[in-house]
């Protein structure tokens, strides 16, 4: 079974401070790992994803994340915040492969204040 | 259209209706995803449709929901007499069977409130 857990319901920063947002992942199998983002009343955007070819991901709007197989975690970093970014963020498992669902965490909200 | 569809956007019921919510996925995607979210929940994933084809039901809650897919494109979701606890945002997700490193496009979901 793959599951993932996502560190804090909710995170508030500063504009311009870094964002770090924290996932963890248990998998039996080498996993695919997502992050999606949701603003308000939509549905999920892709970020960035994992598949094994690089450690260090990069995606969207600067956000990045780093495969970490020692700790079995995959953070969501952005050196930079910006009042933008204030949405929903899942993390997101699957199996390696063939079409799979998605097992999501259960999201943290990112606040950005001025 | 350039990503997926879902209709209606919204949806009121009364409880012990019916309802049918819509999906139409990117084109030439063949693989299209139902997943849930509610407050009470998060995102639970609900039924997986390989063209028309449904390997995995595992996550539809109980034998009131049902999902079909016709022409390897549109799908449609039924929830037969709609409960209290249905409550929730459906969205749909589609993929490409030709990209190895699949990636599910989401489409805005259908708001449903069951009175």
């Amino acid at each position: 079974a793959q599951s993932v857990t996502q560190l804090g319901s909710h995170v508030s920063v500063s504009e311009g401070a870094l964002v770090l947002l924290r996932c963890n992942y248990s998998s039996s199998v080498p996993p695919y790992l997502f992050w999606y983002v949701q603003y308000p009343n939509q549905g999920l955007q892709l970020l960035l994803k994992y598949t094994s070819a690089a450690t260090l991901v990069k995606g969207i709007n600067g956000f990045e994340a780093e495969f970490k197989k020692s700790e079995t975690s995959f953070h969501l970093t952005k050196p930079s915040a910006h009042m933008s970014d204030a949405a929903e963020y899942f993390c997101a498992v699957s199996g390696a492969g063939t079409a799979s669902k998605l097992t999501f965490g259960t999201g943290t909200r990112l606040q950005v204040t001025l | 259209g350039a990503g997926v569809s879902q209709s209606p956007s919204n949806k009121v019921t009364e409880k012990g209706k019916d309802v049918e919510l819509r999906c139409d996925p990117i084109s030439g995607h063949t693989a299209l995803y139902w997943y849930r979210q509610s407050l009470g929940q998060g995102l639970e994933f609900l039924i997986y449709f390989q063209g028309n084809s449904a390997p995995d039901k595992s996550g539809l809650p109980s034998d009131r929901f049902s999902a079909e897919r016709t022409g390897g494109s549109v799908s449609t979701l039924t929830i037969q007499r709609t409960q209290q606890e249905d409550s929730a945002v459906y969205l749909c997700a589609s993929s490409s069977y030709r990209d190895f490193q699949e990636t599910q496009y989401f489409g805005p979901g259908t708001r449903l409130l069951v009175l």
